[in-house]
């Protein structure tokens, strides 16, 4: 399996902009997390999805911020519009059951991440 | 203005040595830990995880020890290599969810 797929890995943009990053999580897996990354405040969740619905979504900063899963293998984080605060990396981390009559606390799998510059 | 970035924390080893990084947290609740290790320019790696009904969980050069009653747990390194230069996560979760809740992080650094 190539594991999480994040495109682009790299997004310059300017303020003002719409940014659209995306995500193939791990086939099988049917929990996605999407997770920005800065200096100043470190990893923070932003949303997660469960079999491609929403359960989770206070992490996200402000209505300028929107997150889909159409189908279980592709997600997309928008922001519009952009603003210079916005430059961080975004990483989509995926995770599916393990199965079995133990309790499915599963690994994170992330992916490569995309760094947003918002000049 | 650009806001000052957080000081990461440095545990700088000798290569060969032990290293040990520490990480507390704050919810009670919290009964599934685990340590992610994040090399520059890539995402986060699970290396370990534990689960609150164990203190002690050993993998492969790697061990993790939690100690619920003062909400503390640690990493500890076994003759710590060159590849293990990386910033180590700590992260909890609570049963019934799936949201993880990471730790700023800490930079080991292993000197030849």
């Amino acid at each position: 399996d190539a594991g999480v797929i994040q495109s682009p890995r790299h997004e310059v943009t300017e303020m003002g902009q719409e940014v659209t990053l995306r995500c193939k999580p791990i086939s099988g897996h049917d929990y996605l997390f999407w997770y920005r990354q800065t200096m100043m405040r470190g990893l923070e969740l932003l949303i997660y999805f469960n079999n491609n619905v929403p359960i989770d979504d206070s992490g996200m900063p402000e209505d300028r911020f929107s997150a889909k899963m159409p189908n279980a293998s592709f997600s997309t984080l928008k922001i519009q519009p952009s603003e210079p605060r916005d430059s961080a990396v975004y990483f989509c981390a995926s995770s599916g059951l393990a199965g079995g009559p133990l309790p499915s606390y599963n690994e994170q799998f992330f992916g490569p991440g995309t760094r947003l510059t918002v000049l | 203005g650009e806001n000052v970035g957080l000081h990461l924390p440095t545990l700088s080893v000798q290569e060969g040595d032990n290293s040990i990084i520490n990480c507390a947290y704050s919810n009670s609740a919290s009964d599934y830990f685990i340590w992610y290790k994040q090399e520059s320019g890539k995402g986060p790696q699970f290396i370990i995880d534990i689960r609150s009904n164990m203190d002690k969980r050993q993998g492969q050069r790697v061990t993790v020890l939690l100690n619920k009653t003062v909400k503390h747990l640690s990493l500890q390194i076994a003759a710590t290599q060159p590849g293990d230069s990386a910033v180590y996560f700590c992260a909890a979760s609570t049963s019934g969810t799936y949201k993880y809740i990471f730790g700023t992080g800490t930079r080991l650094k292993v000197l030849a």
